[in-house]
């Protein structure tokens, strides 16, 4: 299967600091990649659907001007948590989309804690 | 609002039995399944996917569809401790490409 790689794997920042997660498809161009956010014990939650050289769509809830995502390239996308709070903390992953309607390949996964 | 329904668990197991894993959705519009597994702090990996009714069999994994009743399962013969983990079921509508998850259930398969 294609390899996905995310960084930071964690991460820890200050309430009201600024992180960025990057997402790189490591051997296939992803023209869609998907943000994830996973809360201890509960569903991967969709945060938005990143396409290529175009604004990225966020799902109901998710705070566009907070979450900022860019997907520059075709095998980079990157989520920029601004002004971070204790509740930010999470379980994020990417996923690139693969060329069958299954496939979805996932990034390991950045851990963020936000103290 | 779609819903995939999943029991948390942990379903605890002996080493070499079979493990039963349902999920139930509410969307009948559902046209494909997924079932991942996804390790303690590790992003999920798929196992499986189903779009027609009845069984599909990958080594020791088979998945189970039934749309009437809308649920999908999966059941692990020969279970090992590798096993262990939390699997997630994922559903997907017609026409879609992003898929909803349910919370998992947590499998713990002891020697």
């Amino acid at each position: 299967g294609a390899v996905v790689s995310q960084h930071p794997s964690w991460v820890i920042c200050k309430s009201g600091t600024s992180v960025k997660i990057e997402c790189r498809s490591l051997d296939f161009q992803a023209t869609t990649m998907f943000w994830y956010r996973q809360f201890p014990k509960q569903s991967l939650m969709l945060m938005a659907t990143s396409n290529e050289g175009s604004k990225a769509t966020y799902e109901q809830g998710v705070e566009k001007d907070k979450f900022l995502i860019n997907h520059a390239s075709l095998t980079l996308s990157t989520l920029t948590v601004t002004s971070a709070h204790p509740e930010d903390s999470s379980f994020y992953i990417c996923s690139g989309e693969g060329r069958e309607f299954y496939e979805q390949y996932f990034g390991p996964g950045t851990r963020l804690t936000v103290t | 609002q779609k819903e995939v329904e999943q029991n948390s668990g942990p379903l605890s197991v002996p080493e070499g039995a079979i493990a039963s894993l349902n999920c139930t959705y509410s969307d009948r519009g559902s046209q494909s399944f997924f079932w991942y597994r996804q390790y303690s702090g590790k992003s999920p990996e798929l196992i499986m996917f189903i779009y027609s009714n009845g069984d599909k069999e990958d080594g020791r994994f088979t998945a189970q569809l039934n749309k009437a009743s809308q649920y999908v399962s999966l059941l692990i013969r020969d279970s090992q401790p590798s096993d262990s983990a939390t699997y997630l079921c994922a559903v997907m509508q017609g026409g879609s490409y992003i898929p909803t998850f349910g919370r998992g259930t947590s499998l713990i398969v002891h020697p």
